[in-house]
This record gives structure tokens, sequence and C-alpha cells, in this order.
């Protein structure tokens, strides 16, 4: 079974450029979160969607982030434009959604590495 | 509203010594409950879950947690540290009631001495 995929793994780019990272979730999972992990703030929930509509977007830094879902199978944080401190990973996790004894719990991506310069 | 609390951010045994890490929880009703482990470079994997059923779960590489509603908390442990356990932990809580929320601790990163 595949797991959440996530792209690109290391992304190193000037102050202003725009970034986009992607996620392909696990398959079935209605559920889709996007973390980024710093050393200074931890773990941190960006947005998060079920069935493809944002449920809750209060941790997006400000507005020159964006997160899209237009399937089931698709998802991508955009940064436009990029600062020195958007540097971090950022970590996109998939999950069913909870339903009778199902716990849905995160299955979390391989991460994408942001370095911004 | 739901928080974690893991009491200290990094923790270091010697090999083959008990590990303990602490998660302490606030919810009025209890939560589902996880641990992660993250490795260096790694995304977070899913060690074990409390879902209100037994409240001693078990998880892989030997780890196990207790869920204590009286103490709303749910620390983890190994009985023998390994070399390999050298990781950050990261507590999750889940309340049952409100759709796919998951709020994460800080995180514990464990340093196992040989």
């Amino acid at each position: 079974d595949a797991g959440v995929i996530q792209s690109p793994r290391h992304e190193v780019t000037e102050m202003g450029q725009e970034v986009t990272l992607r996620c392909k979730p696990i398959s079935g999972h209605n559920s889709l979160f996007w973390y980024r992990q710093t050393m200074m703030r931890g773990l941190e929930l960006l947005i998060y969607f079920n069935n493809n509509v944002p449920i809750d977007d209060s941790g997006m830094p400000e507005d020159r982030f964006s997160a899209k879902m237009p399937n089931a199978s698709f998802s991508t944080l955009k940064i436009q434009p990029s600062e020195p401190r958007d540097s971090a990973v950022y970590f996109c996790a998939s999950s069913p959604l909870r339903s009778g004894s199902a716990t849905g719990e995160l299955f979390f991506g391989e991460g994408s590495r942001l370095t911004v310069l | 509203a739901q928080s974690v609390t893991q009491l200290g951010s990094h923790v270091s045994v010697s090999e083959g010594a008990l590990v303990l890490l602490r998660c302490n929880y606030s919810s009025s009703v209890p939560p589902y409950l996880f641990w992660y482990v993250q490795y260096p470079n790694q995304g977070l994997q899913l060690l074990l879950k409390y879902t209100s059923a037994a409240t001693l779960v078990k998880g892989i590489n030997g780890f196990e947690a207790e869920f204590k509603k009286s103490e709303t908390s749910f620390h983890l442990t190994k009985p023998s540290a390994h070399m390999s356990d050298a990781a950050e932990y990261f507590c999750a809580v889940s309340p049952t009631n409100t759709g796919n929320q998951f709020y994460f601790g800080t995180g514990t990163s464990l340093t196992v001495i040989p």
C-alpha cells in the first residue's frame, strides 16, 4: 500500500519566489492535513480538509499561504511570495474520516524540506 | 479546548534502562490518544493508539502506554531502551466527538546512551 506521497522532498529557493508543495494522500482517506515543523515552533497545523473541503485554516500564517484540494487524490500548499522565515519541513498527512469504531489516525508523508534564502 | 502536555523536552536513558515519556491531556471527555515517533529526516509514524478499549495499549518496537483517566495521562514506556529508540516522540489527542481534529504535544527527544 502506498503511503502519503509528498513532492518535492527538498526545495531551495530565493526570497520572493513562489513555492508549490504537493501531496497525494492514501487512497480512500477522506481527510488531509498540512503541518509545518520548525525547531522553534514545533509541529503546527496549517489547514485540514474533509472530503476536499477546507475545514480549519486558522493555522495558515498569512495570505501568502494558500492550500487547495481539487480532488480526493491531490492537494497543494502554495507560498507566494516566499520569505526566509517560511523555511521549515512541511508535512502532509491523511486520515480516514472517523466513523463507528474507526479511529482515523494520521498517516504522515516524508515531508518537504523548504529552504528560502 | 483540547491540549496536550509532554513533560520533558529531552530525556536521556542508558541502553537497557526503562524508558518513560510523559503525556498529559486536557479534555472534558476522554479523547482518542496516540503516540507517534519521528526518526531524523522522516515523517511521523504511529507507535500506538488508545481508542477506549483496553487501557494498556501495546505498540510497535516494544513500547506500551497506559491510559489513566483519573490522572488524564497517557505515558509511554519501554522496559529496556535500545540505541535504535533514539528519536523524537509526540503525544497527540483527538476528540471523539468532533470530526478529525488532532492536537499534538511539543515532542520529547529521546537520547539513548551506550
